[in-house]
């Protein structure tokens, strides 16, 4: 099993549609996760972070952790043609210490 | 405040040369981390520099090193390069590691 697992999709939905990226991870002990967008030939950009089970909203962007199921997801609201990107999904893991363990990202495709 | 910055942003070698890629953190950031982003492995953990010691190291060979200064600048080196190590190589800084880390640029190496 992979400690970060993602549909590499492509993800597709119309603008203003609502996007559900999703992530599993398999360190139970794992207590930080992050979410980065990445443009085609550019680096990772933070985009959010969440330490405690629940939703955490920024902007259009909400945040999901259940711990519990071992699940992290992103919601993106009012999507625009400008969200097209990989969304990676990253966790510090107790076994890794401070090494990012990354997903393979889900491209995301949002149509006008 | 200035983001990550690295240098060179890409750089062209032949099997067999070897490569030294700069970092420059966020400054107040002493943590520095460096990866590797491939097609087909994504991105993959190389090791970890605070306080001018290395502090975690990911799978990678001992081709592979790096080292930090005083001012948290920190540099990769690649000796006996192969084909197989043309990549992305980012850096990423954060404030102790095991936070937020937030990317440079890039420097794209290819090997020719």
């Amino acid at each position: 099993q992979k400690e970060v697992e993602q549909n590499s999709g492509p993800l597709s939905v119309p603008e203003g549609a609502i996007a559900s990226l999703n992530c599993t991870y398999s360190d139970r002990g794992s207590q930080s996760f992050f979410w980065y967008r990445q443009y085609s030939g550019k680096s990772p950009e933070l985009i959010m972070s969440i330490y405690s089970n629940g939703d955490k909203e920024d902007g259009r962007f909400t945040a999901q952790l259940n711990k519990a199921s071992q699940y992290v997801s992103l919601l993106i609201r009012d999507s625009q043609p400008s969200d097209s990107a990989t969304y990676l999904c990253a966790v510090l893991t107790n076994q890794a210490g401070t090494a990012l363990i990354f997903g393979k990202g889900t491209t995301l495709s949002v149509s006008s | 405040k200035a983001g990550v910055t690295q240098t060179p942003r890409y750089l062209i070698k032949t099997r067999g040369q070897q490569v030294t890629l700069s970092c420059s953190p966020i400054s107040g950031h002493r943590s520095v981390s460096w990866y590797q982003q491939t097609p087909g492995q994504g991105l993959q953990f190389l090791f970890e520099y605070f306080s001018e010691t290395q502090r975690n190291k990911g799978n990678f060979p001992g081709r592979f090193s790096g080292r930090q200064f005083s001012n948290s600048r920190s540099e990769m080196n690649v000796s006996t390069l192969e084909l197989g190590d043309s990549a992305l190589y980012l850096c990423a800084s954060s404030l102790g590691g095991k936070d937020e880390q937030y990317f440079g640029p890039g420097t794209r190496l290819t090997v020719t």
